[in-house]
């Protein structure tokens, strides 16, 4: 069975400093892969996705990035912080784009 | 107009009270409709899973589709308070289309 991991599950960051999140999916190939904010009253916004190694798609600009160096593995990045990245960051799969997704536990960053 | 639109309560019920979570979409392109269960400070899980309008079973839950009137419903028979979480529904059209999600219904089981 497919299962996805993501972390770490909670981090506090300083304004201004680098962000790395990963998240990696095991038991499954060639999945598609996505990183959603989560913000209270907000629902889950779509940041990035990705279809193939080394593809990267970005539905919000803003001050992260992503990248994709191995089929089953999507990072998450900051050069530098903002107060307003902090929130609840979820990684997730699938095969069709416009179907169901499966998540992993976030990652609820705060940035102080 | 929101593509979903689903309200995001609080709900509070009864434990052994029967639960009904709605939402409606304006994009007629939709036919993938999903329902996840978040408890707080989790990630989404997915619920249930339909294509097609008419009801799904699973349990003590049921996903209700009415695609003419462009309306989604989750039933939860017998609630317990374990079913306390955050509900969110979700559509897609496949293919290459993203999915839409609602705002999440908060619901609370009272025992």
């Amino acid at each position: 069975s497919q299962t996805i991991h993501q972390w770490p599950a909670t981090l506090v960051q300083p304004v201004g400093s680098p962000l790395s999140l990963e998240c990696t999916v095991e038991g499954t190939s060639n999945p598609n892969l996505y990183w959603y904010r989560q913000a209270a009253g907000r629902g889950l916004q779509l940041l990035f996705y990705s279809v193939g190694i080394g593809q990267i798609s970005s539905e919000v600009p803003q001050n992260l990035s992503a990248s994709r160096p191995q089929d089953r593995q999507f990072i998450l990045s900051s050069k530098k912080l903002l107060l307003s990245d902090s929130g609840f960051y979820l990684c997730a799969w699938n095969f069709d784009r416009g179907t169901e997704a499966f998540f992993g536990q976030g990652t609820r960053l705060t940035v102080v | 107009q929101k593509e979903v639109e689903q309200d995001p309560g609080p709900l509070s019920v009864p434990e052994g009270a029967i639960v009904s979570l709605n939402c409606t979409y304006s994009n007629s392109a939709f036919q993938y409709f999903m329902w996840y269960r978040q408890y707080s400070r989790k990630g989404p899980e997915l619920l249930m899973y339909t294509y097609s309008s008419g009801n799904k079973e699973d349990g003590r839950f049921t996903a209700q589709v009415d695609k003419s009137s462009k309306y989604i419903s989750l039933f939860i028979r017998d609630s317990q308070p374990s079913d306390s979480a955050t509900y969110l529904c979700a559509m897609g059209s496949g293919g290459y289309q993203k999915v839409t999600f609602g705002i999440g219904t908060k619901l609370q089981v009272i025992p």
